[in-house]
């Protein structure tokens, strides 16, 4: 079983407030991965990382930003989220060119 | 461009039926092609890993293939159980992983 936690699993929020989603992995994997899924929609590559201090932004543009100061850790931060930013948000952690393991996801609500 | 293209979109299958569902990709070399199975308002979970052409994997009904440009995964004698959304991802390099658009697969008893 995948060793991959995402915080909170559900938040609704207001416009303009800052939150940041948290993802912790400890399986030790270098590579780590923010995807973005609307219902019923494919996943979006919004960030990733391969390592401690090397961050990426991925496919699809985001205003969010990342951070990786620890291997098991890389949260997501929205300065100030919009309604626009709802959406399900989906971490993923690998090791080498294996395959992902994800997270239970955080479904962002922003009113 | 790497691209992933999997079809069809939606498959209604009535128990028992068995078909198979397409993963095409162009990438400029692949590290891997990978199958989730994906339940509404969860997380992907990891089925299959396939690197090389030729390649087959089982597991219970469903079981995986590999060619020089696309996967299939066969659905054989499906059950309800089985009603998800099955996602088809590649690894053009060690660091991004791009996935498809997904089949939804509703399995009727």
């Amino acid at each position: 079983e995948a060793d991959i936690y995402q915080t909170p699993r559900y938040l609704v929020i207001g416009t303009g407030k800052k939150i940041t989603l948290e993802c912790s992995q400890t399986m030790g994997h270098d590579k780590m991965y923010w995807y973005q899924q609307d219902p019923g929609m494919e996943l979006h590559l919004i960030h990733y990382s391969y390592g401690v201090n090397s961050t990426e932004k991925g496919d699809l543009s985001s205003e969010s930003t990342v951070s990786r100061i620890r291997t098991e850790h890389f949260p997501l931060t929205l300065e100030s989220a919009r309604p626009s930013h709802t959406s399900q948000y989906l971490c993923a952690s690998r090791g080498g060119n294996t395959e992902a393991f994800f997270g239970q996801g955080t479904r962002l609500t922003v009113v | 461009e790497d691209q992933v293209t999997q079809s069809p979109e939606a498959l209604r299958l009535q128990e028992g039926e068995s078909s198979s569902l397409n993963c095409s990709y162009t990438v400029s070399g692949l590290r891997g092609l990978f199958w989730y199975r994906q339940d509404p308002g969860k997380g992907p979970e990891f089925l299959f890993t396939l690197y090389s052409a030729g390649e087959e994997k089982e597991k219970e009904r469903l079981k995986a293939t590999l060619t020089k440009k696309e996967s299939f995964l066969h659905i054989t004698a499906p059950k309800p159980e089985d009603s998800a959304t099955y996602l088809c991802a590649v690894g053009p390099n060690d660091y991004k992983l791009s996935f498809g658009a997904g089949t939804t697969v509703t399995v009727r008893a």
